[in-house]
C-alpha cells in the first residue's frame, strides 16, 4: 500500500519568514494530494490541495508543489502569522481509491 | 451549510465495555471514511463506506471494531470489548461522491479508555 513521509516533525519560525514542508510518497499510482491543518482539539481543515496534472498551485500565502518523478510534493507558507501556528498533514490517494494515506504531521510554530 | 457533526466528543470507557460513536456527514455525501488519530500521529484509514455499502473495511484493526450506515446517512463505528490501546480520536470525514477526492473532516471522538 501507499506510505507517505513528512519532513519535519516540527518547526519554528518567526513571524514573516516563509516555512516548507515536505513530504514524499511511494505508490506512483498516487494522483491527489491535500495538505491539511489541525489546530489542537480541532478537525483537521483542508487548506489547499493538488493533482498529479499539475506541477505547482498557489492561494494567497500558500503554495504546494508536486514532483511526480521524483514522488514528492512540498507545502510552502509565506510571510507566515502567529496564526498560523499549527499541525500540518500531508496526505496522497491513489487513483481511483479515494481513501487518503497520511503523514506523521508537522507542527509548524510562529513566533511573533 | 452544516458541516460534518460527530457524537460523543469525548468517551471514556472502563477496559471491556461496549461503545458507539455517532458521525452525520454533510448532507448528500456519498462516501464516508472513518480514521483513528492516536496523539501525535497522522490519522490512519479505518473503513469506507459508499452510500450504504461498506466498499473497504481493511483498517479495522481487530474484529472488536465494526461500522455500518445502514440507510446511506448516518453511520455509527461501535467498538466491543474496549481496550487500552483503543484510546485515540476516531475522525469520521465524507466527500460529495466517489470520484470527488475532497474529504470534509468532523470535530472527532476523542476516546479514553481505562
Amino acid at each position: 500500500g501507499e506510505n507517505v513521509e513528512q519532513h519535519p516533525s516540527t518547526l519554528s519560525v518567526q513571524e514573516g519568514d516563509s516555512a516548507v514542508i515536505k513530504c514524499t510518497y511511494s505508490d506512483s499510482a498516487s494522483n491527489y494530494f491535500p495538505w491539511y491543518k489541525q489546530e489542537l482539539g480541532k478537525r483537521p481543515q483542508l487548506i489547499i490541495d493538488i493533482r498529479s496534472n499539475v506541477g505547482e498551485k498557489k492561494d494567497q500565502r500558500i503554495a504546494v508543489t508536486l514532483n511526480k518523478t521524483a514522488k514528492h510534493f512540498s507545502l510552502h507558507i509565506t510571510e507566515t502569522q502567529p496564526e498560523d501556528s499549527a499541525v500540518y498533514f500531508c496526505a496522497a490517494s491513489l487513483s481511483g481509491y479515494s481513501t487518503l494515506t497520511f503523514g506523521k504531521g508537522t507542527m509548524l510554530l510562529v513566533s511573533p | 451549510g452544516a458541516g460534518v457533526s460527530q457524537s460523543p466528543r469525548y468517551k471514556v470507557a472502563k477496559r471491556g465495555q461496549d461503545v458507539a460513536l455517532r458521525c452525520d456527514p454533510i448532507s448528500g455525501h456519498v462516501s464516508l471514511f472513518w480514521y483513528q488519530q492516536a496523539l501525535g500521529q497522522g490519522p490512519e484509514f479505518l473503513t469506507y463506506f459508499q452510500n450504504e455499502a461498506q466498499l473497504d473495511k481493511s483498517g479495522l484493526p481487530s474484529d472488536r471494531f465494526f461500522a455500518e450506515r445502514p440507510e446511506g446517512s448516518v453511520s455509527t463505528l461501535k467498538i466491543q470489548r474496549t481496550q487500552q490501546e483503543d484510546s485515540a480520536v476516531y475522525l469520521c470525514a465524507s466527500s460529495a461522491h466517489s470520484s470527488e477526492e475532497t474529504q470534509y473532516f468532523g470535530p472527532g471522538t476523542r476516546l479514553l479508555v481505562l
